[in-house]
């Protein structure tokens, strides 16, 4: 069955480094996400993107985040210059449609920030 | 705005029995959808049932069934003969858009 890959499953960076993590969707998939779950909390929406471009973001995704999918497969979340509370699961997923048609979810990648 | 609570922080259940999960949500949007994800301890999250608010029957998955009241804004999930592979946390959220909201969770234990 196809599954959303997420890379790396652990990483540690130190406050202030750029750290990108990386998604493989589901091939068939038009819809892009990207959650962030801090230990103990709810699991939070950061991002969604489709046709290329961001289509709702929430107030958490602010200037220090972007999105992109340099090529046919893989979909990107950048941190340009992380800070302590951005240590979190992060979680990519992808829908075939938008709106209501299920979000399958990643294994998520556990940012640590040092 | 969307606000997600549930309640119940931790519930156990006897392997075989039945157990309902409560969520009550908040929405200004006419248009939404209701669901039930489940995060075992292997962290991945895990669509169990999802609902249009705009269905007046409630949906069934199996085992799993919810009790949808649109005007208090309740959606509970049912987990009929529960089993050892049920112990996960259980998040309830709603949906407008893309965008979906979570609860806090409920840590599911299920006893042999």
């Amino acid at each position: 069955e196809p599954e959303v890959t997420q890379t790396p499953s652990h990483q540690v960076t130190q406050m202030g480094q750029e750290v990108i993590l990386r998604c493989v969707p589901i091939s068939n998939h038009l819809y892009f996400y990207w959650y962030r779950q801090i230990l103990g909390q709810k699991v939070e929406f950061l991002v969604s993107f489709y046709n290329n471009e961001i289509s709702e973001k929430s107030e958490i995704f602010d200037d220090q985040f972007s999105v992109e999918r340099p090529d046919g497969s893989n979909f990107t979340l950048k941190i340009r210059s992380t800070k302590l509370e951005d240590s979190a699961m992060y979680f990519c997923a992808s829908s075939v449609g938008g709106r209501s048609y299920e979000q399958y979810f990643g294994p998520g990648t556990r940012l640590t920030v040092t | 705005a969307q606000t997600v609570t549930q309640s119940q922080p931790e519930m156990s259940v006897q392997e075989a029995e039945t157990v309902t999960l409560s969520c009550t949500y908040d929405t200004s949007e006419s248009d939404y959808y209701l669901f039930w994800y489940k995060q075992p301890p292997s962290r991945q999250m895990i669509l169990v049932i999802r609902q249009e608010a705009y269905k007046q029957q409630n949906a069934t998955e199996n085992r799993f069934s919810v009790n949808f009241q649109k005007a208090a804004k309740s959606f509970s999930l049912k987990i009929s003969d529960s089993q050892l592979g049920d112990a996960a946390m259980y998040f309830c959220g709603n949906g407008a858009g893309n965008m979906l909201t979570f609860g806090g969770g409920t840590r599911l234990m299920v006893k042999p």
